[in-house]
This record gives C-alpha cells, structure tokens and sequence, in this order.
C-alpha cells in the first residue's frame, strides 16, 4: 500500500514563507508531484521532482530526497491568493497517490 | 486549449440509482484517469485508461463502479445502485501518454447520493 503524509494544516503572514513537507512510504516510485487545489476546484500542477534536489520555479520551490522517503514545498513571498489546499502525490508507474493534503491560510 | 471538461459539475441522485459521469480529456491525450476525492481527503485513484483500454482498474471499490473509453477520448464513468457512500467529488485527469508526468485535472463531479 501507499502511506503519504503531510500536514492537516498551516497558517501564515503575508510576505512569509511557508514550508510544507511530505513523508511518503510507497511500493514504487516514479516521481513526486505538488499539486495546488482552491476549495472547489480541480488540482494544478505546481511541481515534479524525480531526482534528489531543489526544483525552484519562481515563488514556489520542490525538494525531494528519495533515500530519506521526503519532500517538501516551500512557498515563498505568500500572497493571499495562495491560501489553498496543497496535495503532495507520489507516481508509481502511471497513478497518483496523493496525501489527503495541507490546508494553507495565509494572513494579511 | 481547452482543458478536460466534465459533466454535469453537480449531480444529485437517490439511493438504489444509476449514474453516469462524463469526461473529455484534452485533445490527442491518449491516457484519461478517473480519482474520486471524499471531503478532507486528496484523491484517490480509480482507473487509467491507455486509448480504448483500461490498463489498471484496481482502485475500483466494487463491481457497482464501471468506466468505458470507446473511441479513446470521452470516457463514462457508470455507478449503478448508488449508495450514501459514493458520494464525493470525481475527477478526471489526462495526459499525453505513459511517459508524459503531467496529468491536468477536470473541475470534477460532485455527487450527491441521499
């Protein structure tokens, strides 16, 4: 089976960063992936990381250590738009396994 | 372009009833994904589909649940003698095939089952 996990929850200031992390114990895997979801709404992509490192793509930036099963997702410079649902998945073969998903609250 | 589309977005139905979900994934990608997302929860995956075919359908709960892709776009997720339990948001995911990572998700279905 799949066991991923990550916070319920998280609050922050505007301007701050934020670091999410994800332990994940899975049979296979074939990357990692960060997904941004508004309340209401279908996920987006935000992130992939299949190698050991930091991925930054502008505010956002991915770290994956794959021997140490971890991951997380640092958001900085928060904005109010991004208070949001973020779901860490791990890809095994062709599926997602997702966490059930961190519910960021970012505050003015 | 136009993203993956699904309909109806909200769908109410009595228990004991049948039910159909539709979905059209992007233009020319070939792999179409069905995940069912229960409140509080992230999704979970229900079936792939590679074209017409469906590659991995063991995230279906039981025989209730059945999904068909004929022509290898538009696919029809089937819940017959639907119960309280099945209610949640379905989503739809595709991608451009296997060796593609990024799957683009659908507004999803909520279903109501009272």
């Amino acid at each position: 089976g799949q066991n991923i996990d990550q916070p319920t929850e998280m609050t922050a200031t505007e301007g701050a960063i934020v670091q999410i992390n994800c332990t994940y114990q899975t049979s296979g895997f074939n990357g990692l992936f960060w997904y941004q979801q508004h309340a209401g709404e279908a996920p987006t992509f935000l992130s992939y990381n299949v190698l050991d490192g930091l991925e930054e793509k502008g505010r956002f930036s991915s770290f994956l250590s794959r021997s140490k099963g971890y991951s997380y997702l640092l958001l900085k410079e928060l904005q109010m738009k991004d208070s949001a649902s973020y779901l860490c998945a791990v890809r095994t073969d062709y599926k997602l396994s997702f966490g059930a998903g961190t519910t960021v609250t970012v505050r003015a | 372009g136009a993203g993956v589309s699904q309909t109806p977005s909200n769908k109410v139905t009595e228990k004991g009833k049948y039910v159909e979900l539709r979905c059209d994934p992007i233009s020319g990608h070939t792999a179409l994904y069905w995940y069912r997302q229960s409140l509080g929860q992230g999704p979970e995956f229900l079936i792939y589909f590679q074209g017409t075919g469906a590659a991995d359908d063991s995230g279906l709960p039981n025989d209730r649940f059945f999904a068909v892709r004929p022509e290898g776009s538009v696919s029809t997720l089937k819940i017959q003698r639907t119960e309280r339990g099945d209610s949640a948001v379905y989503l739809c995911a595709s991608s451009l095939g296997d060796f593609s990572y990024e799957q683009y998700f659908g507004p999803g279905t909520r279903l109501t089952v009272t």
